[in-house]
């Protein structure tokens, strides 16, 4: 089954602790990203990739790092957690061609807790 | 820059009536546009697409919509609304032409369908 999985699907956690949240698809997908989701405020896009080794910020790419090392995973770091950072946060993934980007497919979310 | 307006925050309606759900946006290249439909603790899933051709698109549970450039709307439209089709409906713009895959979301509108 073509999906986007993240990992955890809840986590609560303090203040200053690392940590990091998983995203795998399994559809080859050239181009993957971070979004959060506030009440209010839609979602907003926190950091994305157009293919392996290739990042670009977002619209709110503060306190949050990225990588790609292999074309299905994009893991997000919060290497210093603050309470302004709890939010649901969202992977998409997405076929692509050049730097043509089409409908993105959303994994089902992690919510986050920062105290 | 490109915003997204979703003009009704949340929509009551009953069962078995028309809705439609409005989204403008803003920008001054072509664009892709988007509906999603996010179910209570679940991610967003695609209701359609407008990528290119004719401007009326259907979409999957009945849902359709269509794109009118002079007035930069892509409004979402059921005939027959149904209980299960409470759930948030997200309006999404991209760039159409050498577009990075960045996503613009709306705020979201909350369509609540009473028996």
């Amino acid at each position: 089954e073509a999906q986007v999985t993240q990992n955890p699907r809840y986590l609560i956690t303090v203040t200053g602790k690392k940590l990091t949240v998983t995203c795998s698809q399994n559809m080859n997908h050239e181009y993957m990203s971070w979004y959060r989701q506030d009440p209010g405020l839609g979602l907003r896009q926190i950091y994305y990739s157009m293919n392996v080794e290739v990042t670009d910020k977002g619209d709110v790419p503060e306190g949050y790092k990225v990588s790609r090392k292999e074309k299905r995973n994009f893991p997000l770091i919060l290497e210093s957690p603050s309470p302004n950072q709890t939010s649901l946060y969202f992977c998409a993934s997405s076929g692509a061609s050049g730097r043509m980007v089409y409908e993105q497919y959303f994994g089902p979310g992690t919510r986050l807790t920062v105290t | 820059a490109q915003s997204v307006t979703q003009l009704d925050s949340q929509v009551p309606v009953f069962e078995e009536a028309p809705v439609e759900l409005r989204c403008n946006y803003s920008s001054s290249v072509s664009v892709y546009l988007f509906w999603y439909v996010q179910y209570p603790n679940q991610g967003l899933q695609l209701l359609l697409k407008y990528l290119s051709g004719s401007t009326l698109v259907k979409g999957i549970n009945g849902f359709e919509a269509e794109f009118n450039k002079s007035q930069t709307s892509f409004h979402l439209r059921k005939p027959s609304v149904h209980i299960s089709d409470t759930a948030e409906y997200f309006c999404a713009v991209s760039h159409g032409s050498g577009n990075t895959g960045k996503l613009i979301f709306g705020q979201g509108t909350t369509l609540q369908v009473k028996p």
